[in-house]
């Protein structure tokens, strides 16, 4: 299986802040890669399908880049609504794996 | 508008069977393929399997391959996934989740179910 990385596993940030989160892939996934956005008690919710495309009305200061191996997830301008976790997932090859998730604390 | 409605949270005793259900309504069942995703407290993600209604063909990870059944009844757009045997392991919440399914892959997951809380206790 493909193992996901994602780092970091925590974060504290403030309203108002630019956070990056990094995933990594244990082999090279082209742009089959998710980011995925929980909260406590919700079913994740797909923000952004392959690597950097937003879905529809997501928010723009949501962004996401990479390919290959590395990818990253950009917040800027952290709103309150944004303090959540966040996962990364490869679709390349079968079966589909997450990382282990990063959590945005206030 | 697509929604997903599973059945109540279940407890179970080690051994036993659970099988929860999924119900898509919007009209597009028939054009994705759906997966079962479980997440244990506090733990991440885990992909388990999943079925592709129009193909009638599922696929199951590995690690559950002789425990767990994906079926779905299209009539009534409903996915089922059944696992046996039991253990404490396997207290999580179980989340359907809908996707394309392309290649022998199941693509990222637009539509999730609330989920249901399994637990595993004797």
């Amino acid at each position: 299986d493909i193992q996901m990385t994602q780092s970091p596993s925590s974060l504290s940030a403030s309203v108002g802040d630019r956070v990056t989160i990094t995933c990594r892939a244990s082999q090279r996934i082209t742009t089959q890669l998710s980011w995925y956005q929980q909260k406590p008690g919700r079913a994740p919710k797909l923000l952004i399908y392959p690597a950097s495309i937003l879905k529809t009305g997501v928010p723009a200061r949501f962004s996401g880049g990479g390919s290959g191996t590395e990818f990253t997830l950009t917040i800027a301008n952290l709103q309150p609504e944004d303090f959540a976790t966040y996962f990364c997932q490869q679709t390349y090859r079968s079966p589909p794996t997450f990382g282990r998730g990063t959590k945005v604390e206030i | 508008q697509v929604q997903l409605v599973q059945s109540g949270a279940e407890v179970k005793k080690p051994g036993s069977s659970v099988r929860v259900s999924c119900q898509a309504s919007g009209g597009i069942f028939s054009k994705y393929a759906v997966s079962w995703v479980r997440q244990a407290p506090g733990q991440g993600l885990e992909w388990m399997g999943g079925v592709i209604p129009s193909l009638t063909k599922t696929h199951s990870r590995q690690k559950f391959q002789d425990r767990v059944t994906f079926t779905a009844d299209e009539s009534t757009t409903t996915a089922y996934m059944e696992l046996n045997n039991v253990s404490s392991e396997d207290t999580a919440v179980y989340f359907c989740a809908l996707g394309f399914y392309g290649s022998g892959l199941f693509l990222p997951f637009d539509y999730w179910g609330q989920g249901t809380l399994v637990t595993v206790s004797s």
